[in-house]
């Protein structure tokens, strides 16, 4: 298996403009998980799905964020508007249901200026 | 809630020298245990895990046992190498919520 794959690896973007980060988990994961890493708050849980449908929202800091997972091979992040403060390292993780063990993604490098 | 508690960072250390990362843990349930390693530029890897009491992870020369009366989960490496510089995340796992609760990372560089 080619592990979490996500794109784009970097995105630079104005301030205003809307962003869409994509993940395509592990085949076979029911479970996805969405992360946010930034030198000040470390590693943060943004949301996380089981079975394509969203449990746990409550990481995501405000309504500009917004997260998609229209089937079981793929999912969607999206800022709307972005802001400078939402630069950091989006990462995308997906585990079986069964297991604990989450597998991630390399990550997309955000920078809004 | 769940929680993670690492050592400060970052760590410094000689080639072949001894490593150990403290990390405790707060939860609960009977939670997993987990250490991540994440090389530059890249995502989290999986380095071990035990899923009980007094289990032991290994892998690569990395050590950790599930201390319960402790509340530990300490990370050791008897000679590290200079390509073991990371940033190390020590992370639990309560079955029911089925979310990794991550501790803040340590940052190591070996030096040659």
């Amino acid at each position: 298996d080619a592990g979490v794959i996500q794109s784009p690896r970097h995105e630079v973007t104005e301030m205003g403009q809307e962003v869409t980060l994509r993940c395509k988990p592990i085949s076979g994961h029911n479970s996805l998980f969405w992360y946010r890493q930034t030198m000040m708050r470390g590693l943060e849980l943004l949301i996380y799905f089981n079975n394509n449908v969203p449990i746990d929202d409550s990481g995501m800091p405000e309504d500009r964020f917004s997260a998609k997972m229209p089937n079981a091979s793929f999912s969607t992040l999206k800022i709307q508007p972005s802001e400078p403060r939402d630069s950091a390292v989006y990462f995308c993780a997906s585990s079986l249901v069964a297991s604990t063990e989450a597998f991630f993604g390399q990550g997309t490098r955000l920078t809004v200026v | 809630g769940d929680s993670v508690t690492q050592m400060e960072g970052p760590v410094t250390l000689s080639e072949e020298a001894f490593l150990t990362i403290n990390c405790t843990y707060t939860a609960t349930g009977y939670p997993s245990l987990f250490w991540y390693v994440q090389y530059p530029g890249e995502g989290l890897q999986l380095l071990l895990k035990a899923t009980k009491a007094d289990d032991k992870g290994s892998n690569k020369g990395f050590e950790a046992t599930y201390r319960k009366e402790t509340t530990s989960f300490h990370l050791e490496k008897g000679s590290v190498q200079v390509s073991d510089s990371a940033v190390y995340f020590c992370a639990l796992s309560d079955g029911s919520a089925r979310q990794l609760t991550f501790g803040s990372g340590t940052q190591l560089t070996v030096l040659p």
